[in-house]
């Protein structure tokens, strides 16, 4: 059973507005990563998070934003959605220092219509 | 040119056979391999890590070829269980550096 879980695990939304998606982390887990899964494409990197502070970034505009709290979870914010903006999105987390160490949640299903 | 790339697949294979995956990376820098394993709608499972010495787990044996940055995973006796997508992963380091994915190789093991 994961460690890392994500909520909502569904959610559908309009063109133009904007959505919130939240990971709680493995206890002990300070880096946190979101990943973009469009459908039949493997994980894109959206950005990483260390100690509360944004550490690495894909690329991706700046409508996409994040951030992480003092007890590990995180929360990955999209303004201005877009259909492009429909795919699976994934937390991972990791203790850092261990890049083979990554739990990644069950993801949230956004659906932007 | 994409970071990793796979055989586009799909595998479908009758159980019993062997079936093997190639990856190749462009990034020179890349310091750690991976394939991770995702069932259909769920979230990737890491399937093993991949050393310059090759390595084995059962039914499954990886290896890892830095000079052609080539990647290979291989499963023997396939199960219907093994019915799944298998992506090869790469990074930069062993340390905070993202996961750089494929696209991914969806298998499907027929009985």
């Amino acid at each position: 059973e994961t460690g890392v879980t994500q909520s909502p695990t569904h959610l559908i939304k309009t063109r133009g507005q904007q959505v919130t998606l939240r990971c709680s982390s493995q206890s002990g887990h300070n880096t946190v990563s979101w990943y973009q899964q469009a459908l039949g494409q493997g994980p894109q990197f959206i950005f990483q998070y260390y100690r509360e502070e944004e550490n690495g970034r894909g690329n991706f505009p700046p409508r996409f934003s994040g951030l992480q709290f003092p007890n590990y979870s995180s929360e990955l914010n999209v303004n201005a959605l877009e259909l492009d903006d429909s795919a699976l999105y994934l937390c991972a987390s990791n203790r850092g220092g261990e890049g083979y160490g990554y739990t990644f949640g069950s993801g949230t299903r956004l659906t932007v219509v | 040119r994409k970071e990793v790339e796979q055989d586009p697949g799909p595998f479908n294979v009758p159980e019993g056979a062997t079936v093997a995956f190639n990856c190749t990376y462009s990034n020179s820098a890349s310091q750690s391999f991976f394939w991770y394993r995702q069932d259909c709608r769920k979230e990737p499972k890491l399937l093993m890590s991949v050393y310059s010495s090759g390595n084995e787990d059962g039914r499954f044996t990886a290896q890892l070829n830095r000079a052609s940055q080539y990647i290979s995973l291989l499963i023997r006796d396939s199960k219907l269980s093994d019915s799944a997508t298998y992506l090869c992963v790469v990074s930069l380091n062993s340390g905070n550096t993202p996961l750089v994915f494929g696209k991914g190789t969806r298998l499907s093991v027929i009985a």
